[in-house]
């Protein structure tokens, strides 16, 4: 699986869009672009995925270069709730495979 | 999405002593599960991947004898840490898998401290 590159932390003002990007320069045409969020102890939470088309669900949006070398999610209004690490994995869909976790992004929603 | 419990939700223990940790998919018929464990401050690292009534396959670095994984089912897997020790003291979350699965869900996580 193509490995990603996200920005350690960032930071977001409540009721602000939060974007947070991701960089997938190596992906594969049959990959997909997932993002998790991780809230303090507790176990991953799944937001989002897509594979060329911009995605939108009731949590988020994703947005996909054209290339698909890199993406980035949207929380259109954050809130405090949505302080947590924010994963952007990339994986072959119906393959039953793992995920493998980066680093992530620290969002911290402020005030 | 998929229902994932674990149990216990955290646990605490004296150092030498074996810990389960139970992790059931409550609606969907799991032929993998994965174990992570995670560090504090760290990411999620793949520990082993079991498969439904066979042996499970171990990450590099990881003991198989220290970590046993029973998956007998389609609904429960367990994860014991043998003569556990205060390094051991992680973060372990089970996720289930299938052959066809898109999208994978998380258990909720088990904090284990070892005294």
């Amino acid at each position: 699986d193509a490995k990603t590159t996200q920005p350690p932390s960032m930071d977001c003002a409540e009721g602000r869009a939060a974007n947070l990007p991701c960089n997938h320069s190596t992906i594969s045409g049959n990959e997909y672009v997932y993002w998790y969020r991780q809230i303090h102890s507790q176990g991953p939470q799944y937001i989002i995925h897509g594979l060329k088309n911009n995605e939108t669900n009731e949590m988020a949006s994703l947005i996909i270069t054209e290339d698909r070398k890199s993406s980035t999610l949207i929380l259109p209004h954050a809130t405090l709730r949505d302080t947590a690490v924010y994963y952007c994995i990339v994986r072959v869909a119906n393959t039953g495979n793992q995920f493998y976790f980066g680093t992530g992004t620290s969002l911290t929603v402020i005030p | 999405g998929a229902v994932v419990s674990q149990h216990p939700s955290w646990v605490i223990c004296k150092s030498g002593t074996s810990v389960k940790i139970e992790c059931r998919s409550l609606d969907f018929q799991a032929t993998t599960m994965f174990w992570y464990r995670q560090f504090p401050k760290q990411s999620l690292m793949l520990m082993a991947t079991s498969n439904e009534g066979s042996k499970a396959t171990y990450e590099q670095g990881v003991e198989k004898d220290k970590f046993l994984i029973n998956h007998a089912s389609l609904t429960l897997s367990t994860l014991t840490v043998t003569s556990a020790h205060p390094e051991d003291s992680s973060f372990y979350i089970c996720s289930p898998g299938g052959p066809s699965t898109d999208t994978q869900y998380f258990g909720p996580g088990t904090r284990l401290t070892v005294l």
